[in-house]
């Protein structure tokens, strides 16, 4: 069965410190993708970052990493120089492309930045 | 960029009446859409696929009956709640699926808030 585990309810992190959030999946198809999103409160659903199956670089956008360890099944967001306005719920998402690639979520984790 | 937009952006119906949402995909053409539906302090869980021209693909435990989804055309899929019920206060998103740069991509409406009384 497809499963995505997100081990962490809530954070706290410092403002200017790197955060890692934590991501495990469980699926048995050669061909997925990994997505991290960022909901605030307002309820909209934002895009961070995208990991391909067989991408081997890691990505990156901006301030947002993705920790890609195929073998381990973990694909963990890094959040460099943390700002308040990254106080949010983030979840992780895994698309499988043997269902009709529907994207299912992880329970999420709640982050909030201190000043 | 690629746009969905939801309305209405929030919703408030007495028990027993149905409320009909509208997903639109603004700048592209969408032949699937997905509903989800977010408890408070829960994640996103898929409710159906949908796909223009024919039927609705329900999620396990879901009740067709009850949530009604229209794909009547490449921008517009509907989600009608019958008979709602309290505890189908929650919200609802909607995301359209659109092919690109030779790959499909997601994208995400604001979100319904329903408040069933």
């Amino acid at each position: 069965a497809q499963k995505i585990t997100q081990t962490q309810p809530g954070m706290f992190v410092q403002e200017k410190e790197a955060v890692t959030l934590d991501c495990t999946y469980d699926t048995s198809d050669q061909s997925y993708g990994l997505f991290w999103y960022k909901q605030p409160s307002s309820g909209e659903m934002i895009f961070l970052i995208y990991q391909g199956s067989y991408d081997e670089q890691n990505a990156t956008e901006g301030r947002y990493s993705l920790n890609f360890q195929k073998a381990r099944k973990s694909a963990n967001l890094v959040i460099s120089a943390s700002q308040l306005g990254d106080s949010a719920m983030y979840f992780c998402a895994m698309r499988y492309h043997s269902s009709a690639s529907k994207i299912i979520f992880g329970s999420g984790t709640r982050l909030s930045i201190r000043p | 960029g690629a746009v969905v937009s939801q309305h209405p952006s929030w919703v408030i119906c007495k028990s027993g009446t149905s409320v009909k949402i509208e997903c639109r995909s603004l700048d592209f053409q969408a032949t699937t859409m997905f509903w989800y539906r977010q408890f408070p302090k829960q994640s996103l869980m898929l409710m159906a696929t949908s796909n223009e021209g024919s039927k609705a693909t329900y999620e396990q435990g879901v009740e067709k009956d009850k949530f009604l989804i229209n794909h009547a055309s490449l921008t517009l899929s509907t989600l009608t709640v019958t008979s709602a019920h309290p505890e189908d206060s929650s919200f609802y998103i909607c995301s359209a699926r659109a092919y690109r740069d030779f790959n499909y991509e997601q994208y995400f409406g604001p979100g319904t808030r329903l408040t069933v009384t």
